[in-house]
């Protein structure tokens, strides 16, 4: 019953680092998102994908990238880390859009990034 | 554009007080809308979602309206206890797959 699973949990990093955040779920959704955020505010969206190969950027993907090899995960990649970057990011997915239950977004527990 | 203005928190009650979190939205189109709830140290889960004008969502004692001539998602719970502290976003779907907006999040804490 793992859902939406997150890894690492808590991580520092230096200026110019590189890292990859982990996402895999296991509901077999086709959806699947990237979001950080920032004290005070909402969650912001960095990428998304509708499916395997397909991906597209949100609203702040800038300094970002990421893909979708398979159904199940979707990575996201910092490549030169910034202050800026320091946040919490939560991977969500979900199953489909429209009114019914398909559209409802199931969330990782969140990755705590700074960037020192 | 499209957004949602919460009610800006802390908001700090006794246990068995009522609860209501305001929530506005500003959308285009007919969008669904949704409570979310995130527990210290885990991501947000669903808490209750409405799909159109005038349907009631409700879960855990919590409800809300979805008011279309407000424009009003307001989150209601009769009798709080101290497990409802948490953060209560408040968010709404497009129905497109990418354009979701979320609040900036109300910070309860139930105090017994």
């Amino acid at each position: 019953n793992a859902g939406v699973t997150q890894t690492p949990k808590f991580r520092i990093l230096k200026i110019g680092q590189s890292m990859t955040l982990q996402c895999a779920q296991d509901m077999n959704h086709n959806y699947m998102y990237w979001y950080r955020q920032d004290p005070g505010m909402g969650l912001k969206l960095i990428y998304y994908s509708v499916g395997a190969g397909i991906t597209d950027k949100g609203e702040v993907p800038n300094g970002y990238n990421v893909s979708r090899s398979t159904t199940e995960d979707f990575p996201l990649r910092l490549e030169l880390a910034a202050p800026s970057q320091t946040s919490v990011y939560f991977c969500a997915s979900r199953e489909g859009t429209g009114v019914s239950r398909k559209n409802i977004q199931y969330f990782g527990a969140g990755t705590r990034l700074s960037v020192l | 554009g499209n957004s949602v203005t919460q009610m800006e928190g802390p908001v700090t009650l006794s246990e068995e007080a009522f609860l209501t979190i305001n929530c506005t939205y500003t959308a285009t189109g007919y969008p669904s809308l949704f409570w979310y709830v995130q527990y210290p140290g885990e991501g947000l889960q669903l808490l209750l979602k409405a799909t159109k004008a005038d349907d009631k969502g409700s879960n855990k004692g919590f409800e809300a309206t979805y008011r279309k001539e407000t424009t009003s998602f307001h989150l209601e719970k009769g009798s709080v206890q101290v497990s409802d502290s948490a953060v209560y976003f408040c968010a709404l779907d497009l129905n497109t797959g990418n354009q979701f907006y979320f609040g900036t999040g109300t910070s309860l804490t139930v105090i017994p």
